[in-house]
């Protein structure tokens, strides 16, 4: 079993949808939990940054982290064509860089539909 | 732009030949790190820097491969004599060390090894 779980996708909606994106972890010392987005061929841009459990609202975006479940969540509200990327989560346990650093999921290609 | 600056954006190398990145990071930021990133995946780390200090390079890092941080600005990233597994995006990252890493990526560097 991955560190960091995440479906691939794609994941299709119409625009003006609520998506719901989602990471599951097994690592119980994780506590600092990150939404990174990346469009075709760039490099991922930092979206969410939460530590330990709760909910942290951005404009459209909402991320929650159940740390009892190990399960942590992006929500789009009014999704745009524009939020059409790869959703990385990322997340540490906050011991230092390197391989204690970020851990990534595989990321779920999102297509918002016009 | 103030934030971490990738070159070349793209490479096209033969196999057995050497290449090299360069990475300036965002510049108040201490820490350095180099990822690699295959489609359809998560970032996976390589090596990161502290400041000129290169603190840990992981597994995946073989023989071939070199970072150096003259002076704990710039980066580069050899790579000496190419395979095509060597075939990915190599993505710049910097952060100030705090708990909890929130990195901060560059566009990356595409290599095609043919």
């Amino acid at each position: 079993q991955k560190e960091v779980e995440q479906d691939p996708g794609p994941l299709s909606v119409p625009e003006g949808a609520i998506v719901s994106l989602n990471c599951t972890y097994s690592n119980s010392a994780f506590q600092y939990f990150m939404w990174y987005r990346q469009y075709s061929r760039k490099g991922p841009e930092l979206l969410m940054y939460t530590y330990s459990s709760g909910n942290k609202e951005d404009g459209r975006f909402t991320a929650q982290v159940d740390k009892s479940s190990k399960y942590i969540s992006l929500f789009i509200r009014d999704s745009q064509p524009s939020d059409s990327a790869t959703y990385l989560c990322a997340m540490s346990a906050g011991t230092g860089g390197g391989a204690d650093g970020l851990t990534f999921g595989k990321g779920t290609h999102l297509i918002i539909q016009p | 732009d103030t934030g971490v600056s990738q070159n070349p954006r793209h490479k096209i190398t033969k196999r057995g030949q050497n290449v090299t990145f360069r990475c300036d990071p965002i510049s108040e930021h201490n820490r350095l790190y180099w990822y690699r990133q295959t489609l359809g995946q998560g970032p996976e780390f390589l090596t990161y820097f502290q400041n000129e200090a290169q603190l840990e390079k992981s597994r995946l890092l073989s023989d071939r491969f070199s970072a150096e941080r003259p002076k704990g600005s710039f980066s580069t990233l050899e790579i000496q004599r190419t395979e095509q597994g060597d075939s990915a995006m190599y993505l710049c990252a910097s952060s100030i060390r705090d708990r909890g890493e929130k990195l901060f990526f560059g566009s990356g560097t595409q290599l095609s090894v043919l």
